[in-house]
């Protein structure tokens, strides 16, 4: 079975230029989280859907980060403008229709420097 | 509010040494899940337990095992006989129930020196 699949792998931006990140769940999981991790730090949560829906973005800076989830299955994070304290890795997981305590599984991540 | 703490930070250790990642977690609900991940070098978080509050029960899986104590709120993992390939970050996470919302400690840095 084929994992949670990310692209890039790495990308460096200047300060207040875009960039987008791209997802791909585990095949049938209904469920797609993207987080950021910051050197040192454990995950910290950005947004959730459940389908193409959103279920929780209470974390996400929305004034300069936006997600989406077409269709249901592939996820797009995009940053725009970037700033130095989003240098960080991106890291997508997926998981089967959370009802609380589902298993989730990462993709590789993606390492984002803002220079 | 719910937490996880992590209080080593790093840990070295000799290659065939038993080595033991703490994990203390705080939460009011009955029901959550705690899990542990490893993040190698590569940065993908793998995944390699989870277990619900109502199953105190030891687990045992090769070379790891994990003790989970409600009575002191741990879930603590052991790696027996270390190997150089342990080397990695571990997380610890915790999931109340109802919500899908994982809490990350701060991670433990695991070197195994050969």
């Amino acid at each position: 079975e084929a994992g949670v699949a990310q692209s890039p792998r790495y990308k460096i931006i200047e300060k207040r230029q875009s960039v987008a990140f791209w997802c791909n769940p585990i095949s049938g999981h209904a469920t797609l989280y993207w987080y950021q991790q910051i050197l040192g730090q454990g995950p910290k949560l950005l947004i959730q859907f459940q389908n193409n829906g959103v279920v929780d973005d209470s974390q996400l800076p929305k004034d300069r980060f936006s997600a989406e989830r077409l269709k249901g299955v592939d996820s797009t994070l995009k940053i725009q403008p970037a700033k130095l304290e989003d240098s960080a890795v991106y890291l997508c997981a997926s998981s089967l229709p959370a009802s609380g305590g589902d298993t989730q599984y990462f993709g590789p991540g993606t390492r984002l420097t803002v220079l | 509010a719910q937490k996880v703490t992590q209080a080593q930070t790093e840990i070295s250790v000799v290659e065939k040494e038993d080595v033991t990642l703490d994990c203390v977690y705080e939460t009011r609900d009955t029901t959550y899940y705690l899990f542990w991940y490893k993040q190698p070098p590569s940065g993908e978080l793998v995944f390699l337990i989870r277990r619900n509050s109502f199953d105190e029960q030891n687990e045992i899986s090769g070379r790891y095992s994990w003790n989970f104590q409600k009575s002191t709120s741990s879930f603590n993992f052991t790696i027996t006989a270390s190997q150089v390939v342990d080397s990695a970050v571990y997380f610890c996470a915790l999931s109340e129930g109802g919500t899908y919302k994982y809490i990350f400690g701060t991670g433990t840095r695991l070197k195994v020196l050969a």
